[in-house]
């Protein structure tokens, strides 16, 4: 069974510092790696996808199959980052695209 | 365009009960799949329809089902609704591209209570 763990269910940072979102995975295959963030009374929103290989909002994440893992990073937190982040890796099966939810990261900026 | 959209916002049902959630897809996705969301939990994959067809399924029992239109929009049926049940129930669609996931919109949930 694919297994995703994010270790840190509350991570607080002060305004300025870094920031890192800690994800394992346990896949076979290669999945697709998304992380997703819901903001306070918003509703789940894609923050980035690792096949882009994009910076977002001036989040980045490193997909690394040697440790599966797929941490997000930001070097320096904002106010406005406070939020629900959600590590999502993607079992394509029998054609589907399911996505698989770790149980999330409350991300605390302190101003 | 709406984006996606769940009917009713909240339902409290009593045990043993059967409820039908309701969800609209972002216009033109094709794709949408049922998650549900327990208090302090991630969203758990529930089913995807594709086609008016289950493609794929979670981990959820037959008392969990549902249905697609040829609109695409879908229902989520219940049945036998137990004190478990109580969750955020959301819906999200998609149209993922030949071999790749794409990005899924959620909507904003139903918060199902079950007394």
């Amino acid at each position: 069974a694919q297994r995703v763990t994010q270790p840190e269910k509350l991570l607080s940072v002060f305004k300025g510092a870094p920031v890192e979102l800690k994800c394992n995975y346990s896949y076979s295959g290669s999945p697709e790696l998304f992380w997703y963030v819901q903001y306070s009374r918003q509703r789940l929103q894609l923050l980035l996808r690792h096949i882009s290989r994009e910076s977002i909002k001036g989040f980045t994440a490193d997909l690394n199959k040697g440790e599966t893992s797929f941490h997000l990073k930001k070097p320096f937190a904002q106010e406005e980052d406070s939020a629900m982040y959600y590590c999502a890796p993607s079992y394509s099966g029998a054609g589907s695209y399911q996505l698989t939810f770790g149980k999330g990261t409350k991300l605390s900026v302190i101003p | 365009d709406a984006g996606v959209t769940q009917s009713p916002t909240h339902l409290i049902k009593t045990r043993g009960q059967q409820v039908t959630l309701r969800c609209s897809p972002k216009s033109g996705h094709d794709t949408v799949s049922w998650y549900q969301q327990a208090l302090g939990q991630g969203p758990q994959f529930i089913f995807q329809y594709y086609e008016e067809e289950e493609r794929q399924r979670g981990n959820f029992p037959d008392r969990f089902s549902g249905h697609q239109f040829p609109n695409y929009s879908s229902e989520l049926n219940v049945n036998a609704l137990l004190l478990g049940d109580s969750a955020l129930y959301l819906c999200a669609s998609s149209k993922p591209l030949k071999g790749l996931n794409t990005e899924a919109f959620f909507g904003q949930g139903t918060r199902l209570t079950v007394v």
